[in-house]
């Protein structure tokens, strides 16, 4: 079974600066996807960027990017040019592609961590 | 296009009385996920379907949680003799069959109240 920790309950950062989100994961899997997942408050889950395990490079959205560690189970978020939007929960999510078709599967949430920008 | 539905959004209910909650996916997905999301927590795995095909259950459903989705369009998520620990956001999410590519889309969830 594959495990997520996110082990910052809480963080705080200032509109206009960078913030780093740390997540890291437990599987004996090759073959997965990464997410992150910005839940703002009473509203809907959205993507925020997604990993896919054999690409090297890092992805990058915009102001989002993250730093993936294969080796070491690491998928930390970073969030440059912080706005006061991106006050949310952020739930970093592992997903195992089905060994026989390649295709998605559940995935498998960390508990969160609640991001508050301020002024 | 115009999301993941879901209804109601909020539930009140009275412990022991049976509630059913509804989901409409996004027309073109053929995969729809039940998650259920407790206070301080991420979302966890309940069930998924592939068109109408309950493909996985987790064992957190117990036998007095049922799913179904027929014809392969929406989705229903009845749980009997409601218990306080089902206090809970249970979330649909719907994505194709590639999936990882395309992400899951969350519905608005719908917030159960067992008092």
């Amino acid at each position: 079974a594959q495990t997520v920790t996110q082990s910052q309950p809480e963080m705080s950062v200032q509109e206009a600066e960078t913030v780093t989100l740390s997540c890291t994961y437990d599987t004996s899997e090759n073959n997965y996807y990464l997410f992150w997942y910005k839940q703002p408050p009473s509203r809907q889950m959205i993507l925020v960027i997604r990993q896919e395990a054999y690409k090297q490079q890092n992805a990058t959205e915009n102001r989002f990017s993250v730093n993936f560690q294969k080796a070491a189970k690491s998928f930390s978020l970073k969030i440059s040019d912080s706005q006061l939007g991106d006050t949310a929960m952020y739930f970093c999510a592992f997903m195992k592609l089905k060994e026989d078709t390649g295709t998605a599967s559940k995935l498998t949430f960390g508990t969160g961590t609640r991001l508050q920008v301020t002024l | 296009d115009t999301g993941v539905s879901q209804d109601p959004r909020h539930k009140i209910t009275k412990r022991g009385q049976n509630v059913t909650f509804r989901c409409d996916p996004i027309s073109e997905h053929n995969r729809l996920y039940w998650y259920r999301q407790t206070l301080g927590q991420g979302p966890e795995f309940l069930t998924y379907f592939q068109n109408e095909a309950q493909l996985e259950k987790s064992r957190l459903l117990s036998d007095r949680f049922s799913a179904e989705r027929p014809k392969g369009s929406f989705s229903t998520l009845e749980i009997q003799r409601t218990e306080q620990g089902d206090s809970a956001m249970y979330l649909c999410a719907s994505t194709r069959l590639g999936g990882a590519d395309y992400g899951y889309t969350f519905g608005s969830g719908t917030r159960l109240t067992v008092v």
